[in-house]
């Protein structure tokens, strides 16, 4: 069956660190993933998705089909980079996530 | 342009009774879904709607039935609210792959 997996419910870096949030899938054909963001009080956003391979707010996110990952990265944690990081896999017309992980900067 | 608007913000039921969670999009997307967000467990495909008229299954659809009548709406109901079903309910819509979120509405079921 079709899965995203992050591994870790909480993670906590100190500003300035780099950040790095693991996201794993499983799925035999040719995936299409995001990373999502919902900052506290906002609406869950789109962060960024790996056919644009753009850098978004620092971040960027490389898929790599042999490990089936596409882990989400910044060189440099800010403060306002805390917030509940999502990974999404779109197949099938469906769109899944995984359980989410929590990136809490320390000062 | 108000993108995805869902109501209510919040809604306390008790167990057995039905409601509907309203979702409405002015964006003109094809593609609507619904997500029940929980602690730990993260966000979780209810239904989706890949246009007006039709509708499948997600990750968690039992005890949901939703409907597309129009573009613009895809409203969630519960026939018979159970505890279980409390949860956060996101509605998106989206006009490829990119999910457009609404604000949520929490679901409390006693």
């Amino acid at each position: 069956a079709q899965r995203v997996t992050q591994p870790e419910k909480l993670l906590s870096v100190f500003k300035g660190a780099p950040v790095e949030l693991k996201c794993n899938y499983s799925y035999s054909g040719s995936p299409e993933l995001f990373w999502y963001v919902q900052y506290s009080r906002q609406r869950l956003q789109l962060l960024l998705r790996h056919i644009s391979r753009e850098s978004i707010k620092g971040f960027t996110a490389d898929l790599n089909k042999g490990e089936t990952s596409f882990h989400l990265k910044k060189p440099f944690a800010q403060e306002e980079d805390s917030a509940m990081y999502y990974c999404a896999l779109s197949y099938d017309d469906k769109i899944i996530f995984g359980k989410g992980t929590r990136l809490h900067i320390l000062p | 342009n108000a993108g995805v608007t869902q109501t209510p913000k919040f809604q306390v039921l008790k167990t057995g009774q039905s409601m509907t969670l309203q979702c409405a999009q002015d964006m003109n997307h094809e593609y609507m879904s619904w997500y029940r967000q929980d602690p730990g467990m993260g966000l979780r495909l209810i239904h989706y709607s890949v246009g007006a008229g039709i509708t499948d299954q997600g990750e968690v659809p039992n005890g949901y039935n939703v409907s597309r009548s129009t573009t613009e709406d895809f409203p969630l109901r519960l026939l018979s609210a159970a505890p279980s079903q409390t949860s956060v309910y996101f509605c998106a819509s989206s006009p490829g792959r990119k999910l457009f979120f609404g604000s949520g509405t929490q679901l409390s079921v006693l």
